[in-house]
């Protein structure tokens, strides 16, 4: 399995362009998530899937969206890029264990966003 | 007030130390609990799953407080290889799939 992988590793932007972050999962998980990690700030929640066609926002979802057609790919995009979004972007997914129990959440390699 | 609160850090000890982190998490209905551990411009990864009654995993013990609503993380012989940062996550009764994550505590493992 390889697990979660994202792409790109490294992007640069300038304000104003679009983009999309792939992000997909071989490990038939049900529950996706996208987080940014800024210095001193720790993950934060951006969007979350809990399964095909389902999302919900998290902590920090403007000025992104996600879609989730398939279970496998969860994309992140950015429509109009500012440097406030320069950034550490992960992917994570997850089983549920039901009864309101969560599963480790297994992290792809991250995308490094520079916003100019 | 955030979710979950950790001392930053660094932590600086010498090899072969006892070093303890603690995290508080402020909702009461936090239902899992989890430590992370985060190397350098890498992916958060799971150390170990917190329960109720305390669990081992080697050299490594996690505690859970739920009257405090703290977790801590007590590395016994600390290595060099410890040196991470070490991340407290929780997760909300009825909405499991949203993960709050603490900004982590920095250890630095010297010689």
């Amino acid at each position: 399995n390889a697990g979660v992988t994202q792409t790109p590793k490294f992007q640069v932007l300038k304000t104003g362009q679009s983009m999309t972050l792939q992000c997909a999962q071989d490990m038939n998980h049900e529950y996706m998530s996208w987080y940014r990690q800024d210095p001193g700030m720790g993950l934060r929640l951006i969007h979350y899937s809990v399964g095909a066609g389902i999302t919900d926002q998290g902590e920090v979802p403007n000025g992104y969206n996600v879609s989730r057609s398939t279970t496998e790919d969860f994309p992140l995009r950015l429509l109009s890029a500012a440097p406030s979004q320069t950034s550490v972007y992960f992917c994570a997914s997850s089983y549920s264990m039901g009864q309101g129990m969560a599963d480790t959440q297994y992290f792809g390699p991250g995308t490094r966003l520079t916003v100019l | 007030r955030k979710e979950v609160e950790q001392d930053p850090g660094p932590f600086n000890v010498p090899e072969g130390a006892t070093v303890a982190f603690n995290c508080t998490y402020s909702n009461s209905a936090s239902q899992s609990f989890f430590w992370y551990r985060q190397d350098c411009r890498k992916e958060p990864k799971l150390l170990m799953s917190v329960y109720s009654s305390g669990n081992e995993d080697g050299r490594f013990t996690a505690q859970l407080n739920r009257a405090s609503q703290y977790i801590s993380l007590l590395i016994r012989d600390s290595k060099l290889s410890d040196s991470a940062t070490y991340l407290c996550v929780v997760t909300k009764e009825n909405n499991f799939n949203k993960f709050y994550f603490g900004s982590g505590t920095k250890l630095n493992v010297k010689p």
